[in-house]
């Protein structure tokens, strides 16, 4: 059974540059969030997607958008590179999206991005 | 606002010994509260998962436990191993956008030999 796969694992990009990371959920997964953990803190939810939509988003910008496929794999783009995107990019499934989910997260092994 | 605050920032112990880390919320209407361990660089990977009855989970050497009443959770290792060096996360989730869950910080957990 397969867990949660991202891909790339690192990448490097410069100021002002786009990036796609790409999330495959676990078998039998529906939903798919986002999250950005910068050095030292905890993960900071940017959006979740169900239903091939966006259902809820955190205080991230419009540069941050995403995209949910047929299949519920997901894809997370970032426009206009800033230094501050730097940041372990972690990818997240679980079963039934929506407002009252109440079971676990399974984490992807998140995607290194780094902006010079 | 919604938050979730995890003491101490950092511990470090003997291998063999037990510790015990804290995790203080502000989350309302409380859903569940799980417990994370995530090796550096690499993802957070679930030890616990407790909702409003429980007041008690284990898993192995780690043991949850939850007061609802007072918004508190801890986190108790036993017989510390080296493999236990880790980040440990805290995570609430409300009743409404759930999808939304509370992360702590985490506290970096260091077994020395």
């Amino acid at each position: 059974d397969a867990g949660v796969t991202q891909s790339p694992t690192h990448l490097i990009k410069t100021r002002g540059q786009q990036v796609t990371l790409r999330c495959s959920p676990k078998s039998g997964h529906d939903t798919v969030s986002w999250y950005q953990q910068a050095l030292g803190q905890g993960p900071q939810f940017i959006f979740q997607y169900y239903e091939e939509e966006e259902r809820q988003r955190g205080n991230f910008p419009d540069r941050f958008s995403g995209h949910q496929f047929p299949n519920y794999s997901s894809e997370l783009n970032v426009n206009a590179l800033l230094l501050g995107d730097s940041a372990l990019y972690l990818c997240a499934s679980s079963l039934g999206g929506g407002g009252f989910y109440t079971g676990e997260l399974f984490f992807g092994e998140g995607s290194r991005l780094t902006v010079l | 606002k919604n938050q979730v605050e995890q003491s101490p920032q950092s511990l470090i112990i003997l291998e063999g010994k037990n510790c015990t880390l804290q995790c203080n919320y502000t989350v309302s209407p409380f859903s569940n509260l799980r417990w994370y361990k995530q090796d550096t660089g690499r993802g957070p990977v679930s030890l616990t998962i407790m909702t409003f009855s429980e007041n008690t989970k284990s898993n192995g050497r780690y043991t949850a436990t939850l007061d609802a009443d007072t918004k508190q959770s801890s986190l108790h290792i036993t017989a510390s191993q080296l493999s236990d060096s880790a980040s440990y996360i805290c995570v609430v989730s409300a009743r409404t956008n759930a999808g939304k869950s509370t992360f702590g910080d985490g506290t970096t957990l260091t077994v020395k030999p």
